[in-house]
């Protein structure tokens, strides 16, 4: 069984660019969400996306865009990079036939933006 | 809205020594309690997590956590800990299919 992948490992951005970072689900997984742990805080999460349509959304600007694929991979998308978008951003995918939301979490991806 | 509060930003512990790492959370509605573990570089890995049942629940790497309802909380706890324990420990909480809200982290300082 594959595990969630995330790639590019690490990533140097400057301010305004634009970004695109991707994340491949669990096997028999349905649903990714993305979160952003900026240093030394707590995952916090971006969205959700099930069935290839956001399923919900936390406190971050339109900037921050998603997709997922119908094999349920997905990309998280930021516009117009900002130095406070320097973080590590985590995906997690789980399946969407539970009461509960265990999530599985892949490496990350480490954005510095400078 | 619900939250996660995590008492504790860095706990140092002797090797073998018992721990705890505190966890309160706020909602209002039932929820889901869990705990995850983060090695430097690294995402997250669940140690544990409470659906219902029994309060007391055991996860991997001989730690263990109990729901505790009235006061809202969800401590975490190892008998004896080991070196390679030493990592960023996060409780989280989930209503359902909503997703994770976290805690801050406690970093676990495990020396010999």
């Amino acid at each position: 069984e594959t595990g969630v992948t995330q790639s590019p490992t690490h990533l140097i951005k400057t301010r305004g660019q634009q970004v695109t970072l991707r994340c491949s689900s669990q096997s028999g997984h349905n649903t990714v969400s993305w979160y952003q742990q900026a240093l030394g805080q707590g995952p916090q999460f971006i969205f959700q996306y099930y069935r290839e349509e956001e399923n919900g959304r936390g406190n971050f600007p339109p900037r921050f865009s998603g997709l997922q694929f119908p094999n349920y991979s997905s990309e998280l998308n930021v516009n117009a990079l900002e130095l406070d978008d320097s973080a590590l951003y985590l995906c997690a995918s789980s399946l969407r036939d539970r009461e509960y939301n265990e999530q599985f979490f892949g490496p990350g991806t480490r954005l510095t933006v400078l | 809205a619900q939250s996660v509060t995590q008492l504790d930003s860095q706990v140092p512990v002797f090797e073998e020594a018992p721990v705890e790492l505190r966890c309160n959370y706020s909602s209002s509605v039932s929820v889901y309690l869990f705990w995850y573990v983060q090695y430097p570089n690294q995402g997250l890995q669940l140690l544990l997590k409470y659906l219902s049942g029994s309060t007391l629940v055991k996860g991997i790497n001989g730690f263990e956590a109990e729901f505790n309802k009235s006061q809202t909380s969800f401590h975490l706890r190892k008998p004896s800990v080991h070196i390679s324990d030493t990592a960023e420990y996060f409780c989280a909480v989930s209503e359902g299919y909503s997703t994770l809200t976290f805690g801050k982290g406690t970093m676990l300082l495990v020396s010999p």
